[in-house]
């Protein structure tokens, strides 16, 4: 099967910039999770959609970040304006799970390299 | 609520010796329970999870993880490293609501 894809690979901005990243998921998975990974650090869950919902976006800073997926598929995560401490990777990932599949593990994308100048 | 500790941010070990890699996870629920490996400019791939059942549990590439409820650990484990092991490792704790949440990453790092 297709993994996870992401584009693009890398993104350079300057601060106060804005950037926008894509997602499409494995096909067939319901749930879709946009991580922020510094450099450093685990990831840590920006947001979660199952289907086209919210589920969790309770880390997602509101103000500047925002998210959707449209018809329950691929998705976008913007970043506006763009801050130095933005600078990260963005993971996009996607599972199986339902209701009735807690233990269904994340298929990870590669990743989008943000660096904010 | 759940959270996930990683006990050594890098560890070393020649090739041949034996790989462990400690985690502490706390959940107020019966948690299920993952290790993920990072490879550089890659996302993160499953190495192995635990649900139920079986407290020793068998992944890919020759890992293998136990489940210790009385200690609230799931530690990582490979009887021989290859210099292919060197990479950044995950443990990560998912409990009630589908939220996924990761510990800070073990770097291993291989010498020949």
């Amino acid at each position: 099967e297709a993994g996870v894809a992401q584009s693009p690979r890398y993104k350079i901005i300057e601060k106060r910039q804005s950037v926008a990243f894509w997602c499409n998921p494995i096909s067939g998975h319901a749930t879709l999770y946009w991580y922020q990974q510094i450099l450093g650090q685990g990831p840590k869950l920006l947001i979660q959609f199952q289907n086209n919902g919210v589920v969790d976006d309770s880390q997602l800073p509101k103000d500047r970040f925002s998210a959707e997926r449209l018809k329950g598929v691929d998705s976008t995560l913007k970043i506006q304006p763009a801050k130095l401490e933005d600078s990260a990777v963005y993971l996009c990932a996607s599972s199986a799970h339902s209701t009735g599949a807690q233990n269904s593990p994340l298929h990870f994308g590669n990743g989008t390299r943000l660096t904010v100048t | 609520a759940q959270s996930v500790t990683q006990l050594g941010s890098h560890v070393s070990v020649s090739e041949g010796a034996l790989v462990l890699l400690r985690c502490n996870y706390s959940s107020s629920v019966p948690p299920y329970l993952f290790w993920y490996v990072q490879y550089p400019n890659q996302g993160l791939q499953l190495l192995l999870k635990y649900t139920t059942g079986a407290t020793l549990v068998k992944g890919i590439n020759g890992f293998e993880a136990e489940f210790k409820k009385s200690e609230t650990s799931f530690h990582l484990t490979k009887p021989s490293a290859h210099m292919s092991d060197a990479a950044e490792y995950f443990c990560a704790v998912k409990g009630g609501g589908f939220k996924t949440i990761f510990g800070a990453g073990t770097r291993l790092f291989v010498k020949a």
